[in-house]
């Protein structure tokens, strides 16, 4: 089963606008990551938020997390072409073994015109 | 350098037969996962490993079978058993609670 589902699933906007981002997620969880994919290709790293913490930046990156509504979200500010791609967040949890598990939500699609 | 490396890039399969993706990471991360995708969908999690021979069943992993014999290396085999196997396969790694780095991705198609 998914953990985390974005929405929305397909966003569309102008180069220079800013892009937000939505994941909710069902159960409690160490952090909450962020990653980007261009189309066939694997998936690039972009920012990771510990459940104790409730924002982050990484220069045009902002995300949130709260916990209370299992939620989090990704902000892209004055986007560009390039960051055409599609945007996943994965949850980090422990299973009933204590191994740590790493799943995914279905993605958002986000399509920058320039 | 170090990094993480899938084979092959592209994979035909005949019904009935069993295949075999290779997944080999130079990174010395203990834990390795395998992931499914499907055109235009998230990724779904088969089989997952922290250490070397142990290894678990993730959401999807009726079909599919792992092995961990080394810490570099996380082969997967899509079997017969597999019924609808045409789909990207991704592999990743990664260590303590931290970012996953990925591979760049299977796609296996069945004839």
């Amino acid at each position: 089963s998914q953990q985390g589902e974005e929405d929305p699933q397909a966003l569309s906007i102008q180069e220079g606008e800013n892009a937000t981002m939505n994941c909710s997620y069902k159960t409690s969880i160490n952090n909450l990551q962020w990653y980007r994919q261009n189309s066939g290709r694997g998936l690039v790293h972009l920012i990771l938020i510990r459940s104790n913490e409730r924002e982050k930046h990484s220069g045009r990156l902002r995300v949130t997390l709260d916990t209370s509504k299992k939620s989090s979200s990704l902000l892209i500010t004055a986007s560009r072409a390039a960051d055409t791609a599609s945007y996943f967040c994965a949850t980090d949890k422990r299973d009933a073994g204590g191994y740590q598990k790493v799943t995914f939500g279905i993605g958002t699609k986000l399509q920058v015109i320039p | 350098d170090g990094g993480i490396t899938q084979s092959p890039k592209y994979l035909f399969r005949k019904e009935g037969q069993n295949v075999t993706l290779s997944c080999e990471q130079n990174l010395n991360h203990d834990a390795m996962y395998w992931y499914r995708q499907d055109p235009g969908q998230g990724l779904r999690l088969i089989y997952y490993s922290q250490i070397v021979n142990d290894f678990q069943k993730g959401d999807i992993a009726e079909g599919y079978s792992v092995s961990r014999e080394k810490k570099e290396s996380f082969p997967l085999t899509v079997t017969s058993a597999q019924k609808n196997p045409t789909a990207f396969y991704l592999c990743a790694s990664s260590t303590g609670s931290r970012e996953q780095f990925f591979g760049p991705g299977t796609r296996l198609t069945v004839l």
